[in-house]
């Protein structure tokens, strides 16, 4: 079982749905990253958060550190949002990946 | 803008022959990440430096090889390619702030490389 699981794996929208990534961890960890990366791209970073909630535009993260899993959500998505987004850990100074959700908007 | 900068973007090498990898950065954060990400798969962690310090993975072949001659510049050397060592090769930073705490990770655009 890896240590940092992420559902569902594939995701598929039409635009302007509201659309939620889970990730759910099994290890002590200090930060939890959310990540973006389009096809064939480098990686973006999203948020970066420790306890409670961040929002940047139409991204919103949360996290719930007792019960070990965070949710990103997309108001309102676009076909630009389509890419994968991957969840990871901060452990002892190394990042853990979770396996990545693949976010398909269509118009 | 303060950012994290690869050169090239794309990389083709044939076969064995050495290739060499930069990543810059403008943060000015003392610690510099490699990752080896195939196709499909989770960016895997190569080395990384904290400062001058090099930090290997156990599982990360001899064939990779890194410097860092100054805070902004760290480079991957591949001495010998495989075909199997075609893959992004990502760079990040961070700012350590000490044992526990967490160090967001600023990735650079990455370099794709192909092996003939």
């Amino acid at each position: 079982k890896n240590e940092v699981e992420q559902s569902p794996q594939n995701l598929t929208a039409q635009e302007g749905e509201f659309i939620t990534i889970n990730c759910s961890y099994s290890v002590g960890i200090s930060a939890l990253h959310w990540l973006q990366q389009h096809p064939g791209g480098g990686i973006v970073s999203l948020f970066m958060l420790s306890s409670g909630k961040k929002k940047h535009g139409r991204l919103i993260a949360t996290i719930n550190i007792q019960e070990k899993h965070s949710s990103l959500h997309i108001t309102a998505s676009h076909p630009r949002d389509s890419a994968v987004y991957i969840c990871a850990v901060v452990g002892t100074d190394k990042l853990i990946f979770g396996t990545g959700t693949r976010l398909q908007v269509f118009p | 803008d303060a950012m994290v900068i690869q050169n090239p973007r794309y990389q083709v090498t044939q076969f064995g022959k050495p290739v060499t990898l930069s990543c810059s950065q403008t943060l000015n954060h003392n610690v510099m990440y490699w990752y080896q990400q195939k196709s499909s798969q989770a960016p895997k962690l190569l080395f990384h430096y904290y400062d001058k310090d090099f930090n290997n993975e156990a599982d990360t072949p001899d064939n990779f090889q890194s410097r860092r001659p100054n805070t902004s510049f760290c480079f991957l050397d591949i001495r010998s390619p495989g075909l199997g060592d075609a893959a992004m090769y990502l760079c990040a930073t961070s700012i350590h702030l000490g044992q526990g705490a967490g160090n967001e990770q600023f990735f650079g655009p990455g370099t794709r490389l192909t092996v003939l």
